[in-house]
Order: C-alpha cells, then sequence, then structure tokens
C-alpha cells in the first residue's frame, strides 16, 4: 500500500518567506510526528499528533514554526518568516496507534533558506 | 532533556568484517527504537526493544537493551555492501510517545 507522502520535496525559500509543509500520513494511522533533520545529524522531534489533537509541542524551535492536522488525517508544518537556520529536512512519520510503535517516515522535505 | 548519544560517529569497514554501534541514554528509557538510513533517503524502522536485558536477531543483525535500559548496540555480522548507510538508535521515557534520536553512526562498507 501507499506510505507516507511528502510535498514538496525540495523547497527553496528567501530569507523571510513563508512556507508550508505536508504530511499525507498512512490511512489509518492515529499518531503523526513531524522532526527536523539537520545535514549529518538524527531526526530532532518537533510535534506530535494524536488524530486531530496537538499533544505535544515541545520540540517546536520557535513561534515562527506552527503545525496542524485538523482532520486527522493530512497534516501541514508552516514556518513564518524563515531564516537561513530553518534550513533542513523536514520530516513526517505516522504510526498506527498510541503509544510507542514503529513510525513510518515520509521521504522528507529539503527546506534551504537563502 | 533526555539525551542520546551514539557511537562512534562513522566507521569504515571491508566487506566482510564485523560493526557495532553503541547507544546511550543520559535517562532510562522505556524502551528503544533502532532505524536504518539510506543516503539520500529517509530513516526506516529496524526494531523495537522494550525489555531489560532484551536481545533480538534478525540474521546478521543482532539487538542489545542495557540491564538498566540505559544502553543499547547493534551488531553486524559480515558486513555487506548493502548495510551501507546510518544507524540511529532512537529511545522512548515513561512520559510519553516521543522519541529521541541519537546522532547516528554512519557505516562505510568497502568491497
Amino acid at each position: 500500500g501507499a506510505g507516507v507522502s511528502q510535498s514538496p520535496r525540495y523547497k527553496v525559500a528567501k530569507r523571510g518567506q513563508d512556507v508550508a509543509l505536508r504530511c499525507d500520513p498512512i490511512s489509518g494511522h492515529v499518531s503523526l510526528f513531524w522532526y527536523q533533520q539537520a545535514l549529518g545529524q538524527g531526526p530532532e522531534f518537533l510535534t506530535y499528533f494524536q488524530n486531530e489533537a496537538q499533544l505535544d509541542k515541545s520540540g517546536l524551535p520557535s513561534d515562527r514554526f506552527f503545525a496542524e492536522r485538523p482532520e486527522g488525517s493530512v497534516s501541514t508544518l508552516k514556518i513564518q518568516r524563515t531564516q537561513q537556520e530553518d534550513s533542513a529536512v523536514y520530516l513526517c512519520a505516522s504510526s498506527f496507534w498510541t503509544g510507542v510503535y514503529e513510525q513510518f517516515f515520509g521521504p522528507g522535505t529539503r527546506l534551504t533558506v537563502l | 532533556g533526555q539525551q542520546v548519544m551514539q557511537i562512534p560517529q562513522y566507521q569504515h569497514v571491508q566487506e566482510g568484517e564485523d560493526f557495532t554501534t553503541y547507544c546511550n541514554s543520559s535517562t532510562t528509557l522505556s524502551n528503544i527504537q533502532w532505524y536504518k538510513q539510506r543516503p539520500g533517503g529517509h530513516p526506516v524502522f529496524l526494531i523495537q526493544l522494550v525489555k531489560s536485558g532484551e536481545v533480538k536477531k534478525q540474521k546478521r543483525l543482532t539487538f542489545q537493551f542495557g540491564e538498566a535500559k540505559k544502553n543499547s548496540s547493534l551488531h553486524i555480522t559480515a558486513t555487506q555492501t548493502t548495510d551501507v548507510g546510518t544507524y540511529f538508535c532512537a529511545g522512548t521515557d515513561h512520559a510519553g510517545n516521543m522519541l529521541t534520536f541519537g546522532g547516528g553512526t554512519r557505516l562505510m562498507v568497502k568491497p
């Protein structure tokens, strides 16, 4: 079946622009996670949704970062007034249920801020 | 907050040699997961360990979870070129669902 998909795969933004990154999780997956992965580093947790509820947003680096999952399926990560330090790969992952289960990762969106 | 560290950061091996990566957490973990990320790819789940002292095998891969549930290791026997990639451990504490990833060990295999 279809895995987790993300769009766009690549995004180049000028400093100060707003961007929106989309994640389509595996159908029926309750949990959805966003991670930020800098070059040569491990993924860093940003935020977690259980269905449409955002249960943990402790990893969002600033109030410029906002995530939503209004109908409990597709999620959007929005970054306002992008800065150069926001350049990274943004990974989305979904998991079938709550609790700790295998996470299925999407291919990521590579964001470059000039 | 919880920190997860991995060593080594890089490892070059000759095809056929063994490889081990070590993972240490600053806090006791509820469970630990291992992921593999091929160059240019995304993390792919390998295994989850839950019990203290647990050992699991997948063909040439052996995973261990320490008795104190603060460390873990992944050992690959007789590496192959298909093993190339970065191996990440990721732990969860008792508080919830959030995974904290280690920095990863990048394995390079010379044929």
